[in-house]
């Protein structure tokens, strides 16, 4: 069955340059979401979108801004990079909205290293 | 292997074993919650999730319980194998607005030995 696919799956940069990860969901899928996991820690999010629309915002710093377009997939832009944003980046994705929340599938990650 | 009641961050168990691994949530409005075992430098991965209409839910060779009045879930692995070793982590999700979010526990780093 096809997956999330994120690109690229690894990524280094210097301090103050930008970076740009893309998502690609689940065929189908309608829902994106973008998460930050540092080293030994749980997955924090950062933003979501429905149908190309934000849809939440979690612990996303000003520096970063992600789009959905209109084929579904996602971009998160990383603006001004700091040491502290080496971190791996996950998007995940969700299918079709009921009144139930539904599940979220993982992409592979981007591993960012910021030097 | 197993921690009863209590989340550690860390659980060693016998291949061929059983695993308990343990996950107090924090929201009573959340209504489903999930499983996601996640290796080294991949992507949490889904293996059960459980809606909050239901107390019990069997997967193959896992098994979720929830128990609502103490906000407990707790993930069943049978017969552990050496590729379960992995970070688990329980995920539960709530209202939001009119939306939902995903709140994620903190995970079980499992090590099985041979």
């Amino acid at each position: 069955a096809a997956g999330v696919i994120q690109s690229p799956r690894h990524l280094i940069k210097e301090k103050r340059e930008t970076a740009t990860l893309k998502c690609y969901p689940i065929p189908r899928h309608d829902t994106v979401y973008w998460y930050q996991q540092g080293p030994g820690q749980d997955p924090q999010f950062l933003i979501s979108f429905y149908e190309k629309m934000q849809s939440d915002k979690g612990s996303i710093p000003d520096r970063f801004s992600a789009q959905q377009f209109s084929d579904y997939h996602s971009e998160l832009n990383m603006s001004s990079l700091e040491l502290g944003d080496s971190a791996l980046y996950f998007c995940a994705s969700s299918g079709l909205r009921g009144d139930y929340p539904d599940t979220q599938y993982f992409g592979p990650g981007t591993r960012l290293t910021v030097l | 292997g197993e921690s009863v009641g209590l989340h550690l961050p860390t659980l060693s168990v016998q291949e061929g074993d059983n695993s308990i691994i343990n996950c107090a949530y924090s929201n009573s409005a959340s209504d489903y919650f999930i499983w996601y075992k996640q290796e080294s430098g991949k992507g949490p991965q889904f293996i059960i999730d459980i809606r909050s209409n239901m107390d019990k839910r069997q997967g193959q060779r896992v098994t979720v319980l929830l128990n609502k009045t103490v906000k407990h879930l707790s993930l069943q692995i049978a017969a552990t194998q050496p590729g379960d070793s992995a970070v688990y982590f329980c995920a539960e999700n709530y209202p939001w607005g009119n939306d939902y979010k995903l709140s994620f526990g903190a995970g079980t780093t499992v090590t099985v030995r041979a």
